[in-house]
């Protein structure tokens, strides 16, 4: 049964680092790709970046100086870290598993239900 | 970035009606497109993907069309449980991208 869940401080104050983890479960990392996916609150979704099967990443451009992914397979976790948060990252943080083994197609089959991340002083 | 524009930002609509919805690409996407259902609260569930492909326990009331640019989702007879906000994803270039959503509303 495949299954992904976000955990997190649901607080972050300005200007500090977001760190997320990513638990997976029912599916290898090395054989599925795991997006990362935020939608602040009222809003559209926002892709924000991938862990590829193979460890490698990728980013969107709009939030790459800001955010690294990495995971651990032994734990099944792919983790998020964003830095120099503002408050226009508050939002919804969701992973989410890639359709397609290994190819990778980009559409999201599974998601986790979500954690929720203020940034207030 | 590929820009998804999805209209109208809501639809009033009763049950048991046709449902279209529309999501135009700011350039040729080649049909890879993807549909996603969201409830209050919930995370998105992928619908359609490849434009056209009904995912797996997807009831058969929803389909989807469209090429180039131009794509529809379109349910079939509304029932209650498909109230939601539904978007459209770009999944031919990254950044992978999405529409600003299109919310259902009952009349």
């Amino acid at each position: 049964q495949v299954q992904l869940k976000e955990s997190g401080p649901g607080l972050v104050q300005p200007s500090q680092t977001l760190s997320l983890t990513c638990t997976v479960s029912g599916f290898s990392l090395t054989s599925y790709h795991v997006h990362w996916v935020r939608q602040p609150p009222g809003k559209g979704l926002e892709w924000m970046g991938v862990m590829w099967s193979d460890g490698d990443t990728s980013y969107n451009s709009a939030l790459k100086s800001r955010l690294s992914i990495s995971r651990d397979t032994s734990k099944s976790q792919v983790f998020l870290k964003m830095s120099s948060l503002q408050t226009e990252d508050t939002a919804t943080y969701y992973c989410a598993r890639d359709r397609s083994e290994l190819s990778g197609d980009g559409y999201f089959d599974f998601w986790g239900p979500g954690t929720m991340v203020t940034v207030s002083s | 970035d590929i820009q998804m524009t999805q209209s109208p930002s809501s639809l009033s609509v009763s049950l048991g009606d046709n449902v279209t919805f529309t999501c135009e690409a700011s350039e040729n996407i080649y049909g890879f497109l993807a549909w996603y259902q969201q409830k209050l609260g919930k995370a998105p569930k992928l619908l359609i993907y490849g434009a056209t492909n009904l995912e797996d326990g997807v009831p058969t009331r929803f389909s989807g069309s469209g090429s180039w640019t131009n794509y529809s989702l379109t349910i079939s007879s509304l029932e209650p449980e498909d109230i939601a906000t539904y978007y459209c994803q770009n999944n031919h270039v990254y950044p992978l991208t999405f529409g600003s959503g299109t919310k259902l509303e009952i009349k």
